[in-house]
Parts: structure tokens; C-alpha cells; sequence
């Protein structure tokens, strides 16, 4: 079974300061892709990031980037220059790549940013 | 271009009663999916629609169904509902046909039984 985990429920820091987000996961794929979603209060998901995992080059986003290490399997993101806008529920999401669209999501971390 | 809706946003059902939730796709996208969000189990996949065909299923009970129409609009239904089944309940779609997990969420279906 494939299996997500973020072991930090809740994080808070500074606006302007630079926060990484830990994910864990557990597959027996080899080709698969990793998300980082986000959840503000308003409750709509967005896509922060992609990676896909034959790629050994991190993803960037703007202040988004990703520390990937597919031996370790661990996948954290990193937020430079946080901003108040940045506070949301950040969920990491894993896929393999052969079958349906289906996500396995991580519990989620909730991240505020303070003024 | 308009965003993925769901309808209702709220409702409110007593035990044993049954509930259809809507989904209206972004405009292309033909891959409806949907998933649970509770306090508690965080996040779980319910079902996932590609052209009418249902291609893939999580791991809940019969009770939960789901359908997908010709215009990629897409229901699901919840009979006999418990207490447990208040959630949020996620849609989502995208616009291909192979897995990319790339999902645009709609802002969800606030569902509780009393």
C-alpha cells in the first residue's frame, strides 16, 4: 500500500522568513509523481508544486522548491520569503503514474504565518 | 474560464437519509474524481470518472456511488448516511486522460448528518 506522511501537524513563523515542510512516503513504484497542494481557510485546493520522479532535478515554483531524495523517499518543501498569504493547510500528495487519477494524501500540516 | 463547482455547499441530513452531491467540471476536462476530507481520516479517494466510466475506487462502502453524464458533469450519491459520513466532500477534475495527479478542486460540499 502506498502511504503518505507528514510528521509536522502545525508549523508558525515570521512573515519573510523561510519554512520547509517534511513529507515522507512509502511505494514500491519506481515512476510516480509528488505534489505539494494547498489549502487556504477558504478551503479551495491549488497545486503549489509538481515532481516528477525520474526528474532528479528539484522543482521550483517562485518561493516554492522541493528538497526530492528518492532513496530516502522523502520530499519536502521549502517557502522563501514567506508571506501572510502562504498560512493555509499544505498537503503532500503522491501518484504513480500508470492508472486513474487518484491521490494519496498526506494529513497535513498546518502553516500560519505571522505579521 | 470558470473554476470546478460544486453544489450544495452546505446541507444538513439526519441519519438514514440518502444525499447527491454535484460536480460541474472545468470546461474540457473529462476526469471528475472525488474525495472525502474528515478531521480525522484527512483526505481519502472516493471514485474518479473518465468519460462516463468509472476507472478507479477507493475503499468505501456501497453506500457511496457516483455517476458521470455525457457532459462530464458529474453526482454523487451517499444512502443510508451515519454520523460518520460528515465531511467536506472534494471534487476534482483535470484534463487528461492519463494520470498527471495535476487536479483543479472546487471549493466543496459541507455535509452534515445529524
Amino acid at each position: 500500500a502506498q502511504t503518505v506522511t507528514q510528521s509536522q501537524p502545525e508549523m508558525s513563523v515570521q512573515e519573510a522568513e523561510t519554512v520547509t515542510l517534511s513529507c515522507t512516503y512509502d511505494t514500491s513504484e519506481n515512476n510516480y509523481y509528488l505534489f505539494w497542494y494547498k489549502q487556504p481557510p477558504s478551503r479551495q485546493m491549488i497545486l503549489v508544486i509538481r515532481q516528477e520522479a525520474y526528474k532528479q532535478q528539484n522543482a521550483t515554483e517562485n518561493r516554492f522548491s522541493v528538497n526530492f531524495q528518492k532513496a530516502a523517499k522523502s520530499f519536502s518543501l521549502k517557502i522563501s520569503d514567506s508571506q501572510l498569504g502562504d498560512t493555509a493547510m499544505y498537503f503532500c500528495a503522491f501518484t504513480p503514474y500508470q492508472g486513474a487519477q487518484k491521490l494519496v494524501f498526506g494529513q497535513g500540516t498546518r502553516l500560519t504565518i505571522n505579521p | 474560464k470558470a473554476g470546478v463547482t460544486q453544489t450544495p455547499r452546505y446541507l444538513i441530513k439526519t441519519r438514514g437519509q440518502q444525499v447527491t452531491l454535484s460536480c460541474s467540471p472545468i470546461s474540457g476536462h473529462r476526469s471528475v474524481s472525488w474525495y472525502q476530507q474528515t478531521p480525522g481520516q484527512g483526505l481519502q479517494f472516493l471514485f474518479e470518472y473518465f468519460s462516463e466510466t468509472q476507472r478507479n475506487k477507493g475503499n468505501f462502502p456501497g453506500r457511496f456511488s457516483g455517476r458521470q453524464f455525457s457532459n462530464s458533469r458529474s453526482e454523487m450519491n451517499v444512502s443510508t448516511l451515519e454520523l460518520g459520513d460528515s465531511a467536506l466532500y472534494l471534487c476534482a477534475s483535470s484534463l487528461a486522460a492519463l494520470n498527471t495527479g495535476e487536479l483543479f478542486f472546487g471549493e466543496g460540499s459541507r455535509l452534515t448528518v445529524l
